[in-house]
């Protein structure tokens, strides 16, 4: 059985330009979630999708948004990139609570 | 809003030495989680806690619930470098509510030859 998978693994971007990130749960799973790592601060919430909807979202600024296709793959867009933003950027997709992250998206901002 | 607490940030210990990480919430748990990541690679599922005072064994390592259910405990018996990673504990709150776990920042577990 596949996992979560994302894309791209790794990406370079400057500042004031936007990204979309992509991640693709595992087969049967309706949940994504979207978790920002940087260094120094774990795992921080950041969005929950669930059956093409978003249910919740962490404590981050509007220009981080996403959505969730019927086939509940899901992207990640942040507008406007700040340095701050840099991190790893995972998805996850959760069966009976619990979580299975994908590789992740290590995003630089210059 | 909720908080997951967890110390030590970092644990320094020799190979064969014990190791012990700490988890505690603000809030009462509905249930609690562990998960290892490994350097480079992304959190992986180890276990997860339901019910008050539970004790959960997987080989070396223990896993404990508190009374309260608001703090929780992992236990590594006689480290190993495979056991080099960070451990992180996380939380779902047991008032209702949106999903979504909280994650605490994680222990670094460095283990020296």
């Amino acid at each position: 059985e596949a996992g979560v998978t994302q894309s791209p693994t790794h990406l370079i971007k400057t500042r004031g330009q936007q990204v979309t990130l992509r991640c693709s749960p595992i087969s049967g799973h309706t949940s994504v979630y979207w978790y920002q790592q940087a260094l120094g601060l774990g795992l921080q919430f950041l969005l929950w999708y669930d059956e093409g909807e978003e249910r919740n979202r962490g404590n981050f600024p509007p220009r981080f948004s996403g959505r969730q296709f019927p086939n509940y793959s899901s992207e990640l867009n942040v507008n406007a990139l700040e340095l701050e933003d840099s991190a790893l950027y995972l998805c996850a997709s959760s069966f009976v609570n619990t979580q299975y992250f994908g590789p992740g998206t290590r995003l630089t901002v210059l | 809003g909720q908080q997951v607490m967890q110390i030590p940030q970092y644990q320094h210990v020799q190979e064969g030495e014990d190791f012990t990480t700490y988890c505690n919430s603000s809030t009462t748990l509905s249930n609690i989680q562990w998960y290892k990541q490994r350097p480079g690679g992304h959190p992986v599922f180890l276990i997860q806690l339901v019910k008050s005072g539970e004790v959960k064994k997987q080989k070396r390592l223990t896993f404990q619930f508190g009374e309260a259910k608001k703090n929780s405990s992992l236990h590594i018996t006689a480290t190993q470098t495979t056991d080099v990673g960070t451990y992180f504990c996380a939380g779902r709150d047991s008032g209702g509510g949106a999903d979504g776990l909280t994650f605490g920042k994680g222990t670094h577990l460095i283990i020296q030859p």
